[in-house]
């Protein structure tokens, strides 16, 4: 079965850190790029960055650059994504999603269209 | 990538058309995608390249480009079509955009 599977909740203190898994199985796990997608409290998506688990190319959004990490472990066939420096504002579901390939002619297009869950992270003094 | 805005809120009475701009400077040059997201479940593509249906979309879902702004359009619409819906792009480098998310209100 083709799935991601999220790590669960996890409650941390401002200035904390928190790592946060996304196991992807029932496919080829190189082949395809993972991207983290969070959705704080009454508000929409908000994308964080990629990684590509075939070779660990990451991009990241410029809201979060210096306080993300995106890494992968290849024999587990899990991605983590960990956030550094939390803040009240970092409240959130954050969600792990694979990117999906569709095929128009000889054209491809990709999509977000494999997700996990979701992880609750709150941080709260 | 550049910020993509679209309207807070749709509301419109079952079998009428919905409509949910988004609206963004690099659109011009870059594809929008379309995403329908309702509570507890995992979002689904309703609109890829700005105008093409995904199997399995139904045909009252479409989609149309023009300059700045991108449109989806639900015709007819259904009780089961309420949910959150948000325009995402990417551009050259590969930074992906959600746009600000429309609630669809059926009522």
């Amino acid at each position: 079965q083709v799935q991601l599977v999220q790590s669960g909740a996890e409650v941390r203190k401002p200035e904390a850190s928190v790592r946060v898994s996304c196991k992807a199985s029932g496919y080829t796990f190189k082949n395809y790029a993972i991207h983290w997608v969070r959705q704080a409290p009454g508000q929409g998506l908000e994308w964080m960055g990629w990684i590509n688990a075939g070779n660990g190319n990451t991009k990241y959004s410029e809201k979060f650059q210096g306080r993300i990490t995106m890494t992968t472990d290849t024999f587990a066939t899990t991605v983590y994504m960990e956030l550094i420096s939390l803040r009240s504002e970092d409240t959130a579901v954050y969600f792990c999603t694979r990117d999906e390939k569709v095929l128009v002619g000889d054209s491809h297009y990709w999509y977000l269209g494999l997700w996990g869950r979701g992880t609750q992270v709150t941080v709260s003094s | 990538s550049s910020d993509l805005t679209q309207p807070p809120s749709v509301t419109v009475s079952p079998g009428q058309t919905a409509t949910i701009t988004c609206s963004g400077d690099a659109l011009p040059n870059q594809y929008v995608y379309w995403y329908q997201h309702k509570p507890g479940q995992a979002p689904v593509l309703v609109i890829f390249k700005d105008t093409e249906r995904p199997s399995g979309i139904p045909a009252r879902f479409s989609g149309s480009s023009a300059g700045t702004t991108v449109t989806l359009t639900i015709s007819g619409i259904q009780a089961e079509d309420e949910a959150d819906y948000y325009c995402q792009s990417e551009d050259t480098s590969g930074t992906y955009v959600f746009g600000s998310g429309t609630q669809v209100t059926v009522l």
